[in-house]
Parts: C-alpha cells; structure tokens; sequence
C-alpha cells in the first residue's frame, strides 16, 4: 500500500520566516495531494491542495509544489505569524485504494515572536 | 465550524462497557470516514462509506462496529474495547470519493480504563 513520509517531525521558527515541510510518497499511481492543519483541540483543516497533473501552486502566503518523478511534494509557508503554529499533516490519494487518503505522521510548527 | 460534528467531544469507558460515538454531517456530502489519530502515527483510515454503503474496512478489529443509516449520519459503535483503544476519533466528510477535499470534525476523545 501507498506509505506516506514527512519531515520533519518538529519545526521552529522566528516570526517572518518560511517554514518548509516535506514528504515523500511510494505508489506512483497517486494523483491528489492535500495539506492539512490541525490546532489544538479541533479536527484537521484542509489548507492547500494539488493534483499530479500540476507542479506547484500557491494561495497568498501558502505554497506546495510537486515533484512526480521524485515522488516529493512540500509546502511553503512564507512570512510566518504566531497563528500558523500548530500541526500539518501531508497526504497522498490514489484511485488504486479506492481514494483513502494516506497522511504522513505530522510536523509540529512553532512560531515564535 | 466545519459543517462536521461529533458527539460526545469526550468519552471515558471501561472494557465492559458499550458505547457509540456520532457524526453528522450538514454540507450534503455522499462520503464519510472514520479515523483514528493515536499519538506519534500517522491518522488511519478505519472505514468508509459512499452513499450510504460501506466501501473500505482496513482490517478494524471487530469490537468496532460502524453504522451509516444515511448520508448524513455516521456512527461507530464499540464494545469490549483495549486500553490501546484510546485516542482521538475523527469523523469526516466529502462530496465524492475520488480525490475530494475531506472536512473533519473536532473528533471525540476516547479513554479506556
């Protein structure tokens, strides 16, 4: 079955940084790609998605970008505040399984002022 | 608000004890999903529905026991349950199956003793 990679598992920054985050997929058949974030105490929340047949996309300070051959996608998130803190979670779909979105084990990001 | 909700938000049970958890749906979704997030791995899919009809059951243990009387009510009833057992349920929704955003709810927290 598709097996989801992220990293890292932790991450800090200061205020006004990027922040990067990776992950690696291994079922070349997957084609839709999501980034989740989760605050403390809800569910996770969809912030930006793309599909194989695009390389990179962006919405205001959010960005991922899509490697197929290398089977890599990462998200950029630029001019950090104190309010992107929280948990990401990248995930990986394919019509082989049935479209069961497959999420690496999370990356913990902590802005500080 | 996500348009997804869970009850109860928290639930603390022995091993002797039947419990169900609920989530409902407000956004006219055809697929829901039950997940699972224990900490330090990654959210597993535990079953899937689409229009009412149970799609994908990843091999759950039987003392979990999901029930989806319409496309907008989902439940997961459990029995006889593991300390290991306890983590955060998370119910979700999308429109169609194939590479569809998922919306979460807030998730119920399950205790075993």
């Amino acid at each position: 079955g598709e097996n989801v990679e992220q990293h890292p598992s932790t991450l800090s920054v200061q205020e006004g940084d990027s922040a990067v985050i990776k992950c690696t997929y291994s079922d070349s058949a997957s084609n839709y790609f999501p980034w989740y974030k989760q605050e403390l105490g809800k569910g996770p929340q969809l912030i930006i998605d793309i599909r194989s047949n695009v390389g990179e996309k962006k919405d205001q300070r959010i960005a991922v970008t899509l490697n197929k051959t290398a089977k890599h996608f990462s998200l950029h998130i630029t001019e950090t505040q104190p309010e992107d803190s929280a948990v990401y979670f990248c995930a990986a779909s394919n019509p082989n399984s049935g479209y069961a979105l497959n999420f690496g084990k999370g990356t913990s990001l902590l802005v500080t002022p | 608000e996500t348009g997804v909700t869970q009850t109860p938000r928290h639930l603390v049970m022995g091993m002797t004890n039947k419990k169900s958890l609920k989530c409902e749906q407000h956004l006219g979704h055809n697929a829901m999903y039950w997940y699972k997030q224990s900490a330090k791995k990654p959210l597993e899919l535990m079953f899937v529905y689409n229009f009412k009809e149970q799609t994908e059951n990843n091999s759950v243990p039987s003392r979990f026991s999901p029930e989806c009387p319409n496309s907008s009510h989902l439940f997961l009833h459990l029995h006889t349950l593991q300390p290991e057992d306890s983590a955060l349920y998370l119910c979700a929704s999308s429109l169609q199956l194939e590479g569809d955003e998922q919306f979460f709810g807030p998730g119920t927290r399950l205790t075993v003793l």
